[in-house]
């Protein structure tokens, strides 16, 4: 079967590291998706890994394993602004690659 | 520019109505998407558009009807809707799994409230 899975809700400090971690099974592998989705927001694109290793992106970093199927998004120094849900999510080999599968997302808390 | 639009950002509509949702990209994007979102649930994923012809259709009931009118324009037309069709309705693009680019854009997306 596929499926994503991803911690339902992690809290932090401000000015802390964070890390999301996100297991993953799809049919057909075609890399990994992180968004960020503020409460009554749209999700915003964060990152897409397709190749192992760590990708950095200012304070978000994002890392993938595809023989462990694991990925983590790695965020530093956090601020308030911070707080929200992450969503991972890869494209399915169904209907050729145009369909997501998303987790259930993370909601981080971010506390002063 | 990575900008979808969605029009409206909110709606309220009785269960006898008939309304659209409009989406519009400008990113020379040939897949695009409408999603459906409860709270504190991901997207949902309701229908996509590849070269302006349905490619999926989630089983979606017949009371939400796609519309794609040319490659930049999306409308989902809404009618007979339930009290359980309250969500928010997300519109998103692609440059599509044809040209092995897989990442989607979000529209703001519209707040829609069936009374």
């Amino acid at each position: 079967g596929q499926n994503i899975d991803q911690p339902t809700e992690m809290t932090a400090t401000e000015g802390a590291i964070v890390q999301i971690n996100c297991t993953y099974q799809t049919s057909g592998f075609n890399g990994l998706f992180w968004y960020q989705q503020h409460a009554g927001e749209a999700p915003t694109f964060l990152s897409y890994n397709v190749l192992d290793g760590l990708e950095e992106k200012g304070r978000f970093s994002s890392f993938l394993s595809r023989s462990k199927g694991y990925s983590y998004l790695l965020l530093k120094e956090l601020q308030m602004k911070d707080s929200a849900s992450y969503l991972c999510a890869a494209p399915t080999r169904d209907i050729g690659y145009n369909k997501l599968i998303f987790g259930a997302g993370t909601r981080l808390a971010v506390h002063p | 520019d990575t900008e979808v639009t969605q029009t409206p950002k909110h709606l309220v509509m009785g269960m006898t109505n008939k309304k659209s949702l409009k989406c519009e990209q400008h990113m020379g994007h040939r897949a695009m998407y409408w999603y459906k979102q409860k709270a504190k649930k991901p997207p949902e994923l309701m229908f996509v558009y590849s070269y302006e012809k349905l490619s999926i259709n989630e089983s979606v009931p017949s009371r939400f009807s796609p519309e794609c009118p040319n490659s930049s324009l999306l409308n989902l037309h809404l009618h007979a809707l339930q009290p359980e069709d309250s969500a928010l309705y997300l519109c998103a693009s692609s440059q599509g799994a044809e040209q092995g680019r897989y990442e989607q854009y979000f529209g703001p997306g519209t707040r829609l409230t069936v009374t």
